[in-house]
């Protein structure tokens, strides 16, 4: 059974502070990762995608992978309450069919 | 990305009824994805959708309850049959779209807006 985990939070920060999500994964030939943003009554929206061991920066956010450890992390630089939303980890199998596996996801509050 | 529609965007079904939802895309794909999300829950894939061949079923969803079609690169419809309380839930379609590297692997996927069903 190929899982991923997350903590179910909330996740609470104030506004302005870094906000760190976790994921961790089993399928260990797993080659790419997904993060999505899910506001309460709509669909996921992707916002990073990583594939390569390090860090990928885009804007506030930036992704962490770490193959070894089979772990991927999410940082929200200056943290805004328009981030509050539940954050979706999800994992290609390497089985592939091109499918994803998703966290339950982590729910962040940012307080003003 | 790619832009998704979905119809209805919701509805409220009586029990033993079945109820169709439309996927839409603005631009041709090979693979759509069919997912369900129950309340308060993440999601869960209920089948693959390839142009030209049966739909792939996860397990525990069936072609029976959930038959699908996929007539075209840009189009795909999803059909939850003879209906319970049980299948309240929203249900999403997604596409993939593939990176240039030819490495293998799921790649991005894009949801639609989602149709949120409730089953009286």
């Amino acid at each position: 059974q190929k899982e991923v985990e997350q903590n179910s939070g909330p996740l609470s920060v104030p506004e302005g502070a870094i906000a760190s999500l976790n994921c961790t994964y089993s399928d260990r030939g797993s080659q790419s990762f997904f993060w999505y943003r899910q506001y309460s009554g709509k669909s996921p929206e992707l916002i990073m995608s990583i594939y390569s061991n390090g860090d990928k920066e885009d804007g506030r956010f930036t992704a962490q992978l770490n193959k070894a450890s089979q772990y991927v992390s999410l940082l929200i630089r200056d943290s805004q309450p328009s981030d509050s939303a539940t954050y979706l980890c999800a994992v290609s199998l390497m089985d592939s069919s091109y499918k994803l596996i998703f966290g339950s996801g982590t729910r962040l509050l940012v307080r003003p | 990305s790619a832009v998704i529609s979905q119809k209805p965007s919701r509805d409220i079904c009586q029990r033993g009824t079945s109820l169709t939802i439309q996927c839409q895309v603005d631009s041709q794909v090979t693979m759509m994805f069919w997912y369900r999300q129950q309340p308060g829950q993440s999601l869960t894939l209920i089948a693959t959708a390839n142009q030209g061949s049966e739909a792939t079923y996860e397990s525990g969803f069936v072609i029976d309850k959930f038959p699908i079609s996929r007539p075209n690169l840009t189009f795909s419809t999803l059909t939850v049959s003879n209906m319970s309380p049980e299948d309240s839930s929203i249900y999403l379609c997604s596409v993939a779209a593939f990176r240039t590297s030819g490495k293998l692997g799921t790649d991005t996927q894009y949801f639609g807006p989602g149709t949120r069903l409730t089953v009286l």
